[in-house]
């Protein structure tokens, strides 16, 4: 089965560029979240959907990223414009929401930022 | 969110047990002990969760103290692919929608 599937895996951009970043979540998973990692500040939550429905992004470092879900197997973060603070490695994940908290949280590969 | 913590870092010897502990002290009655592991360059991969009785599964046992107040991830047989970064977390119930907050972790280093 294929699992959560990102792209661009590798990014280089120019500062004030835009930038976006894609993912596919796992088939019939109804929860989407995305996350950032730097060394820094380790893995930070940015914004999660259910049901393609943003429920929480106070992680959402500033006006500069939104992030959209236009159905159930497309999501995309989007950085304008970009500045190399924003360098990290972004990751989306995956899970199928129950009524109990057990589930598992599939994650990509990531999508590997930097802006020179 | 309750906080988690862990060592920074282990050392293990290859085929050797590693006993990897998690102070939750401030744990609630629905939130679910959930591990993932990071190996270099990869995204992070789900290992164990339990509630409130002790787990198994193909890659490792979890432990959970009868409080709640702790728990202790074990890999029966560490190998050099156990080398990664483990994470504790807790994974909240009601209305969170069971979103992961990861700390720091431990950094476990495997010797052959």
């Amino acid at each position: 089965d294929a699992g959560v599937i990102q792209s661009p895996r590798h990014e280089v951009t120019e500062m004030g560029q835009e930038v976006t970043l894609r993912c596919k979540p796992i088939s019939g998973h109804n929860s989407l979240f995305w996350y950032r990692q730097t060394m820094m500040r380790g893995l930070e939550l940015l914004i999660y959907f259910n049901n393609n429905v943003p429920i929480d992004d106070s992680g959402m470092p500033e006006d500069r990223f939104s992030a959209k879900m236009p159905n159930a197997s497309f999501s995309t973060l989007k950085i304008q414009p970009s500045e190399p603070r924003d360098s990290a490695v972004y990751f989306c994940a995956s899970s199928f929401r129950t009524g109990l908290y057990g589930n598992t949280i599939y994650f990509g590969e990531g999508s590997w930022l930097t802006v020179v | 969110d309750a906080k988690t913590t862990q060592p920074n870092s282990m050392e293990s010897n290859e085929e050797e047990p590693v006993h990897l502990p998690c102070n939750h002290s401030t744990i609630s009655g629905t939130d679910y002990i959930h591990w993932y592991r990071q190996l270099p360059s990869q995204g992070p991969e789900y290992v164990i969760h339990g509630l409130t009785s002790n787990v198994n599964n193909r890659m490792a046992s979890l432990a959970i103290a009868e409080d709640r107040k702790s728990s202790t991830l074990i890999l029966h047989r560490a190998t050099l692919r156990d080398a990664a970064v483990y994470y504790c977390i807790l994974r909240a119930g009601g209305t969170s929608y069971g979103k992961l907050t990861f700390g720091q972790g431990t950094i476990l280093t495997v010797h052959p």
